[in-house]
Protein backbone atom coordinates (compact mmCIF):
# COMPACT_ATOMS: atom_id res chain seq x y z
CA UNK A 1 0.00 0.00 0.00
CA UNK A 2 1.04 3.78 -0.72
CA UNK A 3 1.95 5.19 2.56
CA UNK A 4 1.52 9.32 2.76
CA UNK A 5 3.76 11.77 4.84
CA UNK A 6 3.11 15.40 4.92
CA UNK A 7 5.28 17.83 7.04
CA UNK A 8 4.63 19.81 9.48
CA UNK A 9 1.78 18.45 10.87
CA UNK A 10 1.12 22.41 11.94
CA UNK A 11 2.62 25.61 11.49
CA UNK A 12 1.74 29.16 12.15
CA UNK A 13 2.20 32.06 9.42
CA UNK A 14 1.19 35.68 9.38
CA UNK A 15 -1.38 37.37 6.86
CA UNK A 16 1.02 37.77 3.52
CA UNK A 17 3.30 35.33 4.69
CA UNK A 18 4.05 33.12 1.69
CA UNK A 19 3.23 28.92 3.10
CA UNK A 20 4.54 25.77 1.67
CA UNK A 21 3.30 22.01 3.07
CA UNK A 22 5.16 18.90 1.58
CA UNK A 23 3.41 15.61 1.12
CA UNK A 24 5.90 12.29 0.22
CA UNK A 25 4.57 9.23 -1.47
CA UNK A 26 6.59 5.69 -0.23
CA UNK A 27 7.07 5.32 -3.97
CA UNK A 28 6.01 6.75 -7.66
CA UNK A 29 3.17 7.76 -7.66
CA UNK A 30 3.82 9.97 -11.09
CA UNK A 31 1.33 13.24 -10.71
CA UNK A 32 -1.63 11.01 -9.47
CA UNK A 33 -2.06 13.82 -6.12
CA UNK A 34 -4.68 16.63 -5.26
CA UNK A 35 -4.47 18.63 -2.64
CA UNK A 36 -7.88 19.69 -0.67
CA UNK A 37 -8.92 22.71 2.45
CA UNK A 38 -11.06 21.76 4.97
CA UNK A 39 -12.15 24.23 7.39
CA UNK A 40 -13.48 23.26 10.95
CA UNK A 41 -17.10 21.80 10.91
CA UNK A 42 -17.15 21.68 7.00
CA UNK A 43 -16.69 19.42 4.55
CA UNK A 44 -13.50 19.06 2.54
CA UNK A 45 -12.47 20.94 -0.89
CA UNK A 46 -11.08 20.28 -3.86
CA UNK A 47 -7.95 23.01 -4.76
CA UNK A 48 -5.78 21.05 -6.87
CA UNK A 49 -5.58 18.11 -8.65
CA UNK A 50 -3.11 15.60 -10.80
CA UNK A 51 -0.46 18.02 -8.88
CA UNK A 52 -0.42 20.93 -10.33
CA UNK A 53 -4.05 21.74 -12.08
CA UNK A 54 -5.99 24.53 -9.96
CA UNK A 55 -9.53 23.37 -9.91
CA UNK A 56 -11.96 26.05 -11.00
CA UNK A 57 -12.74 29.00 -8.91
CA UNK A 58 -10.02 28.78 -6.55
CA UNK A 59 -8.19 31.56 -6.38
CA UNK A 60 -4.38 31.76 -7.63
CA UNK A 61 -2.23 32.37 -4.62
CA UNK A 62 -2.86 28.92 -4.74
CA UNK A 63 -0.55 26.25 -6.00
CA UNK A 64 0.88 22.94 -6.90
CA UNK A 65 4.28 21.16 -7.96
CA UNK A 66 6.22 18.06 -7.90
CA UNK A 67 6.19 14.55 -9.17
CA UNK A 68 6.78 10.96 -8.35
CA UNK A 69 7.32 10.55 -4.74
CA UNK A 70 7.46 14.68 -3.86
CA UNK A 71 5.09 16.81 -3.99
CA UNK A 72 4.45 20.82 -2.64
CA UNK A 73 1.54 22.88 -1.88
CA UNK A 74 2.07 26.83 -1.83
CA UNK A 75 -0.47 29.25 -0.54
CA UNK A 76 1.95 32.77 -2.03
CA UNK A 77 0.28 35.36 0.06
CA UNK A 78 -1.74 33.58 3.24
CA UNK A 79 -5.09 35.52 3.61
CA UNK A 80 -7.43 35.06 6.80
CA UNK A 81 -9.72 32.49 5.31
CA UNK A 82 -7.15 30.46 4.82
CA UNK A 83 -6.99 29.64 8.27
CA UNK A 84 -7.93 25.36 7.69
CA UNK A 85 -6.37 21.98 7.70
CA UNK A 86 -5.10 20.95 4.16
CA UNK A 87 -5.12 17.31 3.02
CA UNK A 88 -2.60 15.81 0.02
CA UNK A 89 -4.58 12.57 -1.62
CA UNK A 90 -2.92 9.90 -4.21
CA UNK A 91 -4.88 7.73 -6.02
CA UNK A 92 -4.10 3.97 -7.33
CA UNK A 93 -5.72 2.82 -10.62
CA UNK A 94 -5.95 -0.11 -10.58
CA UNK A 95 -7.56 -0.75 -8.23
CA UNK A 96 -8.95 2.61 -7.85
CA UNK A 97 -7.47 3.36 -4.28
CA UNK A 98 -7.52 6.50 -2.55
CA UNK A 99 -5.24 7.66 0.12
CA UNK A 100 -5.27 10.80 2.29
CA UNK A 101 -2.19 11.83 3.86
CA UNK A 102 -2.72 12.89 7.73
CA UNK A 103 -3.18 16.59 6.92
CA UNK A 104 -1.65 20.27 7.90
CA UNK A 105 -3.38 22.58 9.89
CA UNK A 106 -2.60 26.57 9.10
CA UNK A 107 -3.36 29.24 11.46
CA UNK A 108 -2.28 32.92 11.62
CA UNK A 109 0.51 33.96 14.35
CA UNK B 1 -24.55 24.16 -8.41
CA UNK B 2 -23.60 20.97 -7.13
CA UNK B 3 -25.95 20.03 -4.34
CA UNK B 4 -25.33 16.49 -2.23
CA UNK B 5 -27.14 15.59 1.17
CA UNK B 6 -26.46 12.84 3.15
CA UNK B 7 -28.88 11.17 5.69
CA UNK B 8 -29.27 8.16 7.25
CA UNK B 9 -26.99 8.68 10.47
CA UNK B 10 -27.82 7.79 14.22
CA UNK B 11 -26.26 6.51 16.84
CA UNK B 12 -25.99 2.50 16.93
CA UNK B 13 -25.19 -0.54 18.70
CA UNK B 14 -21.44 -2.43 17.85
CA UNK B 15 -22.31 -5.50 15.66
CA UNK B 16 -25.64 -3.79 13.86
CA UNK B 17 -26.33 -2.26 10.87
CA UNK B 18 -26.95 1.21 9.37
CA UNK B 19 -27.61 2.46 5.88
CA UNK B 20 -26.72 6.06 4.49
CA UNK B 21 -28.22 7.88 1.52
CA UNK B 22 -26.89 10.59 -0.32
CA UNK B 23 -29.30 12.46 -3.25
CA UNK B 24 -27.22 14.79 -5.88
CA UNK B 25 -28.85 17.14 -7.29
CA UNK B 26 -28.15 20.44 -10.46
CA UNK B 27 -25.64 17.89 -12.29
CA UNK B 28 -26.51 14.55 -14.39
CA UNK B 29 -25.76 12.37 -11.50
CA UNK B 30 -25.76 9.32 -13.86
CA UNK B 31 -22.87 10.64 -15.68
CA UNK B 32 -20.37 10.60 -12.62
CA UNK B 33 -18.75 7.94 -10.37
CA UNK B 34 -19.64 8.53 -6.31
CA UNK B 35 -17.38 7.48 -3.30
CA UNK B 36 -17.79 7.66 0.58
CA UNK B 37 -15.56 9.36 2.46
CA UNK B 38 -15.14 9.57 6.54
CA UNK B 39 -13.87 11.28 9.19
CA UNK B 40 -13.47 10.13 12.76
CA UNK B 41 -13.90 12.28 15.43
CA UNK B 42 -10.90 15.08 15.58
CA UNK B 43 -9.37 12.53 13.00
CA UNK B 44 -8.15 12.40 9.34
CA UNK B 45 -10.16 12.13 6.29
CA UNK B 46 -10.54 8.16 4.94
CA UNK B 47 -11.62 7.29 1.57
CA UNK B 48 -14.41 4.34 2.08
CA UNK B 49 -15.71 3.44 -1.37
CA UNK B 50 -16.50 4.15 -4.73
CA UNK B 51 -18.81 3.24 -7.46
CA UNK B 52 -19.19 3.76 -11.25
CA UNK B 53 -21.09 6.33 -12.78
CA UNK B 54 -23.55 3.13 -14.02
CA UNK B 55 -22.90 0.99 -10.89
CA UNK B 56 -20.83 -1.61 -12.91
CA UNK B 57 -17.93 -1.27 -10.56
CA UNK B 58 -17.33 -0.86 -6.94
CA UNK B 59 -14.10 -0.84 -4.51
CA UNK B 60 -13.60 -0.63 -0.97
CA UNK B 61 -11.00 0.32 1.36
CA UNK B 62 -9.72 -2.70 3.18
CA UNK B 63 -11.07 -1.20 6.68
CA UNK B 64 -14.56 -2.07 5.33
CA UNK B 65 -14.20 -5.21 2.50
CA UNK B 66 -16.92 -7.32 3.10
CA UNK B 67 -18.98 -5.24 6.12
CA UNK B 68 -20.15 -2.37 3.75
CA UNK B 69 -21.69 -2.01 0.45
CA UNK B 70 -22.04 1.05 -1.69
CA UNK B 71 -25.00 1.07 -4.19
CA UNK B 72 -26.76 3.52 -6.63
CA UNK B 73 -30.12 4.21 -7.85
CA UNK B 74 -29.66 6.92 -10.98
CA UNK B 75 -33.20 6.96 -11.30
CA UNK B 76 -33.64 8.59 -7.73
CA UNK B 77 -30.03 10.37 -8.34
CA UNK B 78 -28.91 8.34 -4.93
CA UNK B 79 -26.29 6.77 -3.64
CA UNK B 80 -26.28 4.69 -0.82
CA UNK B 81 -24.01 2.82 1.67
CA UNK B 82 -25.01 0.08 3.57
CA UNK B 83 -23.06 -0.43 6.78
CA UNK B 84 -23.00 -4.07 8.07
CA UNK B 85 -21.38 -5.32 11.60
CA UNK B 86 -20.39 -1.90 12.87
CA UNK B 87 -17.89 -1.70 14.86
CA UNK B 88 -16.77 1.36 17.45
CA UNK B 89 -13.97 2.23 15.13
CA UNK B 90 -16.77 3.20 12.24
CA UNK B 91 -17.95 6.09 13.98
CA UNK B 92 -17.69 9.16 12.06
CA UNK B 93 -18.44 11.70 9.69
CA UNK B 94 -19.56 10.08 6.25
CA UNK B 95 -19.58 12.40 3.84
CA UNK B 96 -20.55 11.77 -0.15
CA UNK B 97 -18.18 13.08 -2.68
CA UNK B 98 -18.41 13.19 -6.55
CA UNK B 99 -15.37 12.30 -8.22
CA UNK B 100 -14.52 14.68 -11.04
CA UNK B 101 -14.53 14.11 -14.45
CA UNK B 102 -10.71 12.75 -14.06
CA UNK B 103 -12.26 10.08 -11.77
CA UNK B 104 -9.47 10.04 -9.43
CA UNK B 105 -10.27 13.43 -7.32
CA UNK B 106 -13.36 14.51 -5.71
CA UNK B 107 -14.44 17.58 -6.91
CA UNK B 108 -17.73 18.16 -4.79
CA UNK B 109 -18.62 16.98 -1.23
CA UNK B 110 -22.20 16.58 0.77
CA UNK B 111 -22.22 18.48 4.40
CA UNK B 112 -21.52 14.73 6.05
CA UNK B 113 -23.91 12.91 8.08
CA UNK B 114 -22.38 11.40 11.38
CA UNK B 115 -22.73 7.75 12.70
CA UNK B 116 -21.85 6.83 16.68
CA UNK B 117 -21.38 3.00 16.81
CA UNK B 118 -21.50 3.09 20.66
CA UNK B 119 -23.04 0.29 23.58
Amino acid sequence: DIQMTQSPSSLSAFVGDRVTITCQANRDIEDHLNWYQQKPGKAPKLLIYDASTLEIGVPSRFSGSGSGTDFTFTISSLQPEDIATYYCQQYDHVPPIFTFGPGTTVDLK
Amino acid sequence: QVHLVESGGGVVQPGTSLRLSCVGSEFTFNQYAMNWVRQAPGRGLEWVAVIWYDGSDKYYADSVKGRFTISRDNSKNTVYLQMNSLRAEDTAVYYCARSGPGLFYFDSWGQGTLVTVSS
